[in-house]
């Protein structure tokens, strides 16, 4: 059964740092994987989606990376800032079905 | 384009009573969507995807009794809570796939309902 995990769960940074999330899952024959953002009490924005052939995607000030046989992938979210706050969370397709394994996500408080 | 909403955005009901969500696709069919449940501070899980004309395939553990799905139209599938109690209190989160678009392994999710059984 595949399990999908989120480390650290919350994190707090000034305006302007670097960060990284992480994302591991423990069955490496996943589909895809993809990166949402989930602000508040509201549903989710796709940010970046990487199909199991790929090694990263990049959009704007986020990259995301995909290392399929240790079962891992990194969100890098460059020059934060606030309005980056937020829940980040990692999901990954396992097959054809197109049902989504989610994470339990990552809460980002970027400080002004 | 892609856009999904969901209504209502928040209901508060007794316990005992039943409660209908919408989730609509407004600009692209969908012949398939998902139906999440979000308890506080956790992740989604996934409770049964939805096909269009067809029966809904529910996830080990979910009541198809309880959780009534129907997806009427290439564009609304409709999640009834039934005989709602306060444990069903979550968030419920739609998502549906654009057959058409571009990106068909994109799921376009809703804005959520939120769901609170007194």
């Amino acid at each position: 059964k595949q399990e999908v995990t989120q480390i650290p769960a919350a994190l707090s940074v000034p305006e302007g740092e670097n960060l990284v999330l992480n994302c591991s899952f423990t069955d490496s024959a996943i589909y895809n994987l993809q990166w949402f953002r989930q602000d508040p009490g509201k549903g989710l924005t796709s940010l970046l989606l990487i199909q199991s052939s790929q090694r990263e995607q990049t959009s704007g000030r986020l990259n995301a990376s995909l290392d399929k046989s240790s079962g891992r992938s990194t969100l890098y979210i460059a020059a934060s800032q606030p309005g980056d706050s937020a829940t980040y969370l990692c999901a990954v397709r396992m097959d054809s079905s197109y049902k989504l394994i989610f994470g339990s996500g990552t809460r980002l408080l970027v400080r002004p | 384009g892609a856009v999904v909403s969901q209504h209502p955005s928040w209901v508060i009901c007794k316990s005992g009573t039943s409660v209908k969500i919408e989730c609509r696709s407004l600009d692209f069919q969908a012949t398939t969507m998902f139906w999440y449940r979000q308890f506080p501070k956790q992740s989604l899980m996934l409770m049964a995807t939805s096909n269009e004309g067809s029966k809904a395939t529910y996830e080990q553990g979910v009541e198809k009794d309880k959780f009534l799905i129907n997806h009427a139209s290439l564009t609304l599938s409709t999640l009834t809570v039934t005989s709602a109690h306060p444990e069903d209190s979550s968030f419920y989160i739609c998502s549906a796939r654009d057959l058409q678009g571009i990106r068909t392994d994109t799921q376009y999710f809703g804005p959520g309902t939120r769901l609170t059984v007194l």
